[in-house]
């Protein structure tokens, strides 16, 4: 079964830093680019980051340039989210997904972050 | 930056024909994809590359995309589509979505 499963969030107070998982099983994990792709609480869905399938491309929503930085380890089938100088606004349910090239055909459950003091 | 624009909502009575459209600037010049989100869950892909069905999505849920606007759209609606749908589309190697639209059967 193709699975994505994140870990990683938490309350964390504002300023502080954060490091997200997302675990894939049941495909060939390093011939996909991955995305983190979040919700606040009552909102819609904001794209945040992809990664290439080798990880030597990455790319960055506006909002969170400079502060976060996604990378991966293919031999562990493991795409991360390391996220500093979080603000209250980062606060959601961060989602990573699988892309085919053309469209993001898995999510995983998402993980929730609070940034909060 | 790239904007994608829903209507906030849509409501549609069981059986009828929900339409629920995507618009952004030469946006028939990309392809678009549709997910619905159920309360609670992970967004699920209805729709990709515009009018292309992920297998077992039912047959009801059909795309287009033309112009500035891409169109999601169930026929024959059943009380199990009530959901939240975003578009979703590519501009310049970033990937944006629309604000979501509530689809309320009733």
């Amino acid at each position: 079964e193709v699975q994505l499963v994140e870990s990683g969030g938490g309350l964390v107070q504002p300023g502080g830093s954060l490091r997200l998982s997302c675990a894939a099983s049941g495909f060939s994990f390093s011939s996909y680019w991955m995305h983190w792709v979040r919700q606040a609480p009552g909102k819609g869905l904001v794209w945040v980051s992809h990664i290439n399938s080798d990880g030597s491309g990455t790319t960055y929503a506006d909002s969170v340039k400079g502060r976060f930085t996604i990378s991966r380890d293919n031999a562990k089938n493991t795409v991360f989210l390391q996220m500093n100088s979080l603000r209250a606004e980062d606060t959601a349910v961060y989602f990573c997904v699988r892309d085919t090239r053309t469209y993001m055909d898995v999510w995983g459950k998402g993980t929730t972050v609070t940034v909060s003091s | 930056s790239y904007e994608l624009t829903q209507p906030p909502s849509v409501s549609v009575s069981p059986g009828q024909t929900a339409s629920i459209t995507c618009s952004g600037d030469e946006l028939g010049d990309k392809y678009v994809c549709w997910y619905q989100q159920k309360p609670g869950q992970s967004p699920v892909l209805v729709i990709y590359e515009d009018m292309k069905r992920p297998s077992g999505i039912p047959e009801r849920f059909s795309g287009s995309n033309s112009g500035n606007t891409a169109t999601l759209t169930i026929s024959g609606t059943q009380a199990v589509d009530e959901a939240d749908y975003y578009c979703q589309a590519w501009d310049s190697s970033t990937a944006v979505f629309g604000g979501g639209t509530k689809l309320t059967v009733l």
